[in-house]
């Protein structure tokens, strides 16, 4: 059973506009969770690395926060371009486990 | 800017071959990670490896996988006899003990 469900499955949004992505987690113990964003054909580029005791991190136009009570995370996309067109998969430690991803299409 | 880097980019072989993917990390860096993803899956994680030996593997990692650093810089995965779900990207990751891993580009295994 998946440990980590991510959604949605997939988003379609136009360029400049604001997105979030959902995260939720059931791993125990918890170490540490993290954004990838994974290109097609590539491997997956960290984005932020949340610790339990963070709410939120930021990395330029992302934003994740985490909420540990309810085992939540999300990732913020502002101001979104045409090169944010990627997969974004959540990865919570300890153990590695992996989302499924989020599927994210920008369109001009 | 230091990266992880993987060869071949695509091997194709003959179910029952063996293969070898390879990978250097980058060069400070200590734990070395291998991952698969089947297509249109989620990357999933095989092993890690630290000071020479296997620090954790999942159960993914079966007999017929083996992982190996044998010099400085290389860090290898061997499928001794490969199946048909065998084909996958496999990413080679490294980091120096801080969180953040650095992936490889990736080798992408087709087994006829």
């Amino acid at each position: 059973k998946n440990q980590v469900e991510q959604s949605p499955q997939s988003l379609i949004i136009l360029e400049g506009k604001n997105c979030t992505l959902q995260c939720n987690y059931t791993v125990s113990p918890f170490s540490n969770l993290r954004w990838y964003k994974q290109d097609t054909g590539r491997g997956p580029v960290s984005l932020t690395i949340m610790t339990f005791s963070e709410n939120t991190k930021s990395n330029g136009r992302y934003t994740a926060t985490l909420d540990a009570d309810t085992k939540q995370s999300s990732l913020h996309i502002t101001a979104s371009q045409l090169s944010d067109s990627a997969s974004y998969i959540c990865v919570v430690r300890k153990a590695l486990n992996f989302g499924k991803g989020t599927s994210l299409l920008v369109t001009p | 800017e230091p990266e992880v880097t993987q060869t071949p980019s695509h091997q194709v072989t003959q179910m029952g071959q063996e293969v070898i993917l390879r990978c250097v990390p980058i060069s400070n860096h200590l734990y070395f990670y291998w991952y698969r993803q089947i297509l249109g899956q989620k990357v999933e994680f095989l092993v890690s490896f630290y000071n020479n030996e296997i620090s954790e593997k999942s159960e993914i990692f079966d007999d017929q996988f083996s992982v190996e650093r044998p010099d400085g810089s290389n860090f290898t995965l061997k499928i001794r006899s490969t199946k048909l779900e065998d084909s996958a990207m496999y990413f080679c990751a490294s980091t120096s003990g801080e969180v953040e891993q650095f992936f490889g580009p990736g080798t992408r295994l087709t087994v006829l």
